[in-house]
């Protein structure tokens, strides 16, 4: 079936370092690659996606890339700051379930010391 | 941040006793899921309504059962909770094909 890996588990940085998170997906027809942050009992939200038909979106310090041939992405934030400090998770949309269904990297826990 | 929400936000339950738990939008998107997340795990989607389409994860257990009434509510059924159960649950909706927008939550606890 589907899956998604997601790299490093864990991931400790200084304030105003960069952080680089990593996802690999197995299904070559997903189309769809969001990023989610989750604080400590709060719902996930989205930070920043990209398309199939797309190699790299910014948003102010984030950033994301993607390498279809190789069938991966990747989170950028730089200049970190301590309210980066969650678990982002990496999704990619495949194929079945007609495209509605999002199969979900295992997360990353990001963590800024000042 | 008031689009999907989520009832109760907390709900105690004992072993064995049915539970209900709420999932209403604003968005009138096509699309309702509902995933079980356990502590530091990723969402693990249970199963999800395309408009009255049901569709079950091949691995959700019988004891999860779903509603969708209309396009604005759907219910999440938990038959017999077992210790297992407890976790957050998470109600999201999307457009076909679309991002996903995820609701504040319940946290189930089971006594």
């Amino acid at each position: 079936g589907e899956n998604v890996e997601q790299h490093p588990s864990t991931l400790s940085v200084q304030e105003g370092d960069s952080a680089v998170i990593k996802c690999t997906y197995s299904d070559s027809a997903s189309n769809y690659f969001p990023w989610y942050k989750q604080e400590l009992g709060k719902r996930p939200q989205l930070i920043i996606d990209i398309r199939s038909n797309v190699g790299e979106k910014k948003d102010q310090r984030i950033a994301v890339t993607l390498n279809k041939t190789a069938k991966h992405f990747s989170l950028h934030i730089t200049e970190t700051q301590p309210e980066d400090s969650a678990v982002y998770f990496c999704a990619a949309r495949p194929v079945s379930g007609g495209y509605n269904k999002l199969i979900f990297g295992a997360g990353t826990r990001l963590a800024v010391h000042p | 941040d008031a689009m999907v929400i989520q009832n109760p936000r907390y709900q105690v339950t004992q072993f064995g006793k049915p539970v209900t738990l709420s999932c209403s939008q604003t968005l009138n998107h096509n699309v309702m899921y509902w995933y079980q997340q356990k502590s530091s795990q990723a969402p693990k989607l249970l199963f999800h309504y395309y408009d009255k389409d049901f569709n079950n994860e091949a691995d959700t257990p019988d004891n999860f059962q779903s509603r969708r009434p209309n396009t604005s509510f759907c219910f999440l059924d938990i038959r017999s909770p077992g210790l297992g159960d407890a976790a957050m649950y998470l109600c999201a909706t999307s457009r076909p094909r679309d991002t996903q927008y995820f609701g504040p939550g319940t946290r189930l606890t089971v006594l």
